[in-house]
């Protein structure tokens, strides 16, 4: 059975840094690309980031590129997002979730969430 | 970016009764069309992908249809335990996954 599970998420000031991780079980993992999904409160969905098997490649949307990053550490079957230079507009819960197909054709299986706040 | 637009924003019937849910791109994207279900405070969960392929376990009450940029997710028999919003995605744009506004089908 494929798990994921993320941890990491809390209360931050504007500014501030966070890392979050998410911990996968059930399946080969550094076999597959990973990505992160936020959700802001109340609101819809939006992809953050990729990274796929071997961690050579990765991926961010333009509203976190340059200040979140992506890594996996695929010898402890987790993936990371290193958040820097936090914006309330970055209040969401973030799901980790797993591809199907080298290019991520569809995002399979989630986890539950991590809520990150962001405020003074 | 390629812009999912779903309709309606949400809707309301009866157990029993056929749902459609329409989902519109705004330029071609095949039949790289997926589709979410997500329960109140849960995280949303893979139904439908490649425009009409049913995932694993999810009921055949669950249909997809669709290529190009007009796409349809139908609900044969509303039951209680489809309460939910539904989201169809985009994966056909290299490197920028979108998803649509959502769905929230309620009873």
């Amino acid at each position: 059975e494929v798990q994921l599970l993320e941890s990491g998420g809390g209360l931050v000031h504007p500014g501030g840094s966070l890392r979050l991780s998410c911990a996968a079980s059930g399946f080969t993992f550094s076999n597959f690309v990973m990505s992160w999904v936020r959700q802001a409160p109340g609101k819809g969905l939006e992809w953050v980031s990729n990274i796929n098997g071997n961690a050579g490649s990765t991926y961010y949307a333009d509203s976190v590129k340059g200040r979140f990053t992506v890594s996996r550490d695929n010898s402890k079957n987790t993936l990371f997002l290193q958040m820097n230079s936090l914006r309330a507009e970055d209040t969401a819960v973030y799901y980790c979730a797993k591809c199907l197909g080298t290019r991520c054709n569809v995002f399979d299986y989630w986890g539950q969430g991590t809520l990150v706040t962001v405020s003074s | 970016d390629i812009q999912m637009t779903q309709s309606p924003s949400s809707l309301s019937a009866s157990v029993g009764d056929r749902v459609t849910i329409t989902c519109r791109a705004s330029q071609s994207v095949t039949s790289y069309l997926n589709w979410y279900q997500q329960k109140p405070g849960k995280a949303p969960k893979l139904l439908i992908y490649a425009a009409s392929t049913l995932h694993s376990g999810v009921s055949s009450r669950f249909s997809g249809s669709g290529s190009g940029t007009d796409f349809t997710l139908t609900i044969s028999s509303l039951q209680p335990e489809d309460i939910a919003t539904y989201y169809c995605q985009q994966s056909y744009s290299s490197l920028t996954w979108t998803f649509g506004q959502g769905t929230k089908v309620e009873i």
